[in-house]
């Protein structure tokens, strides 16, 4: 069964930490890795990755895929409580019919 | 450009009663996807609509139906509500059936009595 398991669950730290968040997966016919933060309700996109080892940067954030281990992991280095939200995981499968399927993503909190 | 948006923002409803959520797409966008995210859970993928027809479907039963129209813009239709189906329902649009980025709307949030 096509899986996407992110960890940890939930983190609390304290503005100015640098978090690493992380994100395995076992899905057949992958594509891409894709990175969402969600605040309230809508997901907005972060990253989407499809080639091993190259690392994607904006601003504090980045992120790599390894697609040989099958994990990817986000950076976030001198944290805000802007950055407070869920950080959802996701990976696109299949040819025409493909989809995106989520880990059950980490909860952030940054407090002052 | 305008973002994907959805209606209504909120809806209560009563076991056994039918809903219909809307989704408006992003500008351009011809593909439309429905997630249901339970609480303190990703979403999880309901169905997609291509060209106005049904382009794959996740593990939901078939109480759980759609429509897309000419303008790309869809409906999902749920009948028969089980308290189960309180969640946030997604919609998210991309620009072709096989590009991976899709952009989420701000969801509805159901709650079933």
């Amino acid at each position: 069964e096509d899986k996407v398991v992110q960890s940890p669950l939930s983190l609390v730290v304290h503005e100015g930490d640098t978090v690493t968040l992380n994100c395995s997966y076992e899905v057949t016919n992958f594509r891409s890795l894709l990175w969402y933060k969600q605040e309230k309700k809508a997901p907005t996109f972060l990253f989407m990755l499809t080639s091993s080892g190259i690392e994607k940067k904006s601003g504090r954030l980045s992120s790599i895929l390894d697609k040989k281990e099958l994990f990817s992991i986000l950076n976030i280095t001198a944290t805000q409580t802007g950055d407070s939200a869920i950080y959802l995981c996701a990976v696109y499968y299949g040819g025409s019919q493909g989809n995106l399927i989520f880990g059950k993503g980490t909860k952030l909190s940054v407090k002052p | 450009e305008t973002g994907v948006t959805q209606s209504p923002t909120h809806l209560i409803k009563t076991r056994g009663q039918q809903v219909t959520l809307r989704c408006s797409s992003q500008s351009g966008h011809n593909t439309v996807s429905w997630y249901q995210q339970a609480l303190g859970q990703g979403p999880q993928f309901i169905f997609q609509y291509y060209r106005e027809e049904e382009n794959g479907r996740g593990n939901f039963p078939p109480r759980f139906s759609g429509l897309q129209f000419p303008n790309y813009s869809s409906e999902l239709n749920v009948n028969a509500l089980e308290l189960d189906d309180s969640a946030l329902y997604l919609c998210a649009s991309s620009f072709s059936v096989s590009a991976n980025e899709q952009f989420f709307g701000p969801g509805t949030r159901l709650t079933v009595l």
